[in-house]
C-alpha cells in the first residue's frame, strides 16, 4: 500500500510570509499527527488529529494550525513566517492514533525560511 | 515533565564495531519505546518497539534494545555495525493511549568501511 505522501518536499518562503504543507495518510488511517524536525532540537510534537478533530497539541505558537479533511488528508499552515521555522516538518499516520498501534512517518517537507 | 534524552550526540565507529547508544527517558506512567532510524534522504522507519512483557527487544536489522525499567533506560544495541547502518537514531516515548511521542534530539552514527 501507498506510504505516508506530503507535499511538497521542499519550499523556500520570504519572513512574513505564511504556508501550506499538505500530507495524505495511509489509506485507511484516520489520525495524522505533524511534528517538527530541527537539526538542535530534535522532532518537536506540533499536534494530531483524528477523524477531523484536533485531538492533541504541542507547545508551538499559534500561528501553527492544522485541519483534517474527511478523507484524513491534513494540512499545516504557518502564517508569519520566522526564520527559526525553518525546519523539515514531518507527517505521520497511524490507524488509531495511540502510540501502541505505532506511526508511518512521511519524508517531509523541507522548509527554508529566508 | 516528559522527556527523552540521547547523551550520545555523534558516534563514529568502524565497521563490525559493536554499538550501544543511549537513551533515557523521564515519563509518568506506563510508556512504550520506540528507537526510529532515518537513513540520510529517507524517512524516519521504526527499528523496535517496547510495550510490555520481555524486556529486551529485537528489531529489524539485527538491532536489540533493553528496557530496564530501574534506571529509565532503553539503550540500543547492534553486535556488529556495517557502513550501511550510516544514519540517525532517535528514541522516543508515548503513553499507550495517546498519540503524542517524544523524542530525544537523536544520535548520529557513521561507519566508515
Amino acid at each position: 500500500k501507498a506510504g505516508v505522501t506530503q507535499t511538497p518536499r521542499y519550499l523556500i518562503k520570504t519572513r512574513g510570509q505564511q504556508v501550506t504543507l499538505s500530507c495524505s495518510p495511509i489509506s485507511g488511517h484516520r489520525s495524522v499527527s505533524w511534528y517538527q524536525q530541527t537539526p538542535g532540537q530534535g522532532l518537536q510534537f506540533l499536534f494530531e488529529y483524528f477523524s477531523e478533530t484536533q485531538r492533541n497539541k504541542g507547545n508551538f505558537p499559534g500561528r501553527f494550525s492544522g485541519r483534517q479533511f474527511s478523507n484524513s488528508r491534513s494540512e499545516m499552515n504557518v502564517s508569519t513566517l520566522e526564520l527559526g521555522d525553518s525546519a523539515l516538518y514531518l507527517c505521520a499516520s497511524s490507524s488509531q492514533g495511540q502510540t501502541t498501534y505505532g506511526y508511518t512517518f512521511g519524508s517531509g517537507t523541507r522548509l527554508t525560511v529566508v | 515533565a516528559q522527556s527523552v534524552s540521547q547523551h550520545n550526540h555523534h558516534v563514529i565507529l568502524s565497521e563490525a564495531a559493536s554499538l550501544e547508544l543511549g537513551c533515557n527517558y523521564s515519563y509518568g506512567g506506563t510508556v512504550n519505546l520506540f528507537w526510529y532510524v532515518q537513513y540520510p534522504g529517507q524517512h524516519l522507519q521504526l527499528l523496535l518497539k517496547y510495550f510490555s512483557g520481555d524486556p529486551l527487544v529485537k528489531g529489524i536489522k539485527g538491532f536489540e534494545a533493553e528496557f530496564i525499567k530501574s534506571k529509565f533506560s532503553f539503550n540500543l544495541r547492534k553486535p556488529s555495525v556495517q557502513w550501511s547502518d550510516t544514519a540517525e537514531y532517535f528514541c522516543a516515548a508515548g503513553g499507550p493511549n495517546t498519540d503524542k511521542l517524544i523524542f530525544g534530539t537523536g544520535t548520529r552514527l557513521q561507519v566508515f568501511p
